[in-house]
């Protein structure tokens, strides 16, 4: 199967400070990645979906200029959290498909957030 | 309206057993996706099982196997001869349209704990 990896797998930042998350597709081109938050033993829920070249779609609920999303290139999409605050501590996790015929998803392992 | 449901929140099962976890899923797509991961402790999804909407056949992968019932609408994930390392949150998620660049949408997940 294809590989995404996901940077970096923890980190803990101080309130008011921003944190950038990478996800990368090691051996295929992403022309769609999507972005999700898990709460402790919660379910995946949704945050945006990224197109290569364009705009996020961001879900609802869901603060655009908070959570920035770029999607720069065929194999790397960032997620940076801005002015982080404890209650943005959570597990972020992308994921990641080949194209448009493609019905496989690939997760990165995930980043822990730890905001204090 | 909730597209998965799991209303298993956790399982048990004795080492060797067999064991079900249920899946409804609500569309009106005629295209569409299930999905199976395990989430272990770690955080990472891991990818066991996928139903196409228009596959004649239930799906098999090694342990797994996927009773897929269309006229129910259910995907209950079926793990043959329980290990204690599948002990883990198990997620059902569907993909409408089944194209890349549409996003899974998860339920809320079981927990199952295989016992000694």
């Amino acid at each position: 199967g294809a590989v995404v990896s996901q940077h970096p797998s923890r980190v803990i930042c101080k309130s008011g400070t921003s944190v950038k998350i990478e996800c990368r597709s090691l051996d295929f081109q992403a022309t769609t990645m999507f972005w999700y938050r898990q709460f402790p033993k919660k379910s995946l829920m949704l945050m945006a979906t990224s197109n290569e070249g364009s705009k996020a779609t961001y879900e609802q609920g869901v603060e655009k200029d908070k959570f920035l999303i770029n999607h720069a290139s065929l194999t790397l999409s960032t997620l940076t959290v801005t002015s982080a605050h404890p209650e943005d501590s959570s597990f972020y996790i992308c994921s990641a498909s080949r194209g448009v015929r493609d019905t496989e998803a690939f997760f990165g392992q995930g980043t822990r957030l730890t905001v204090v | 309206a909730q597209k998965i449901t799991q209303t298993q929140p956790g399982m048990f099962v004795q080492e060797k057993e067999a064991v079900t976890l249920d899946c409804t899923y609500d569309t009106s797509d005629p295209s569409y996706g299930l999905f199976w991961y395990k989430q272990p402790s770690s955080g990472e999804m891991i990818f066991l099982i996928y139903q196409g909407s228009y596959d004649q056949q239930n799906a098999t992968e090694g342990r797994y196997s996927l009773n897929f019932q269309k006229a129910r609408k259910s995907a209950n994930l079926v793990i043959s001869a329980s290990q204690l390392g599948d002990s883990a949150m198990y997620f059902c998620a569907m993909r409408e349209r089944v194209t890349g660049n549409t996003p899974l949408v998860f339920g809320k997940g079981t927990r199952l704990s295989v016992i000694a």
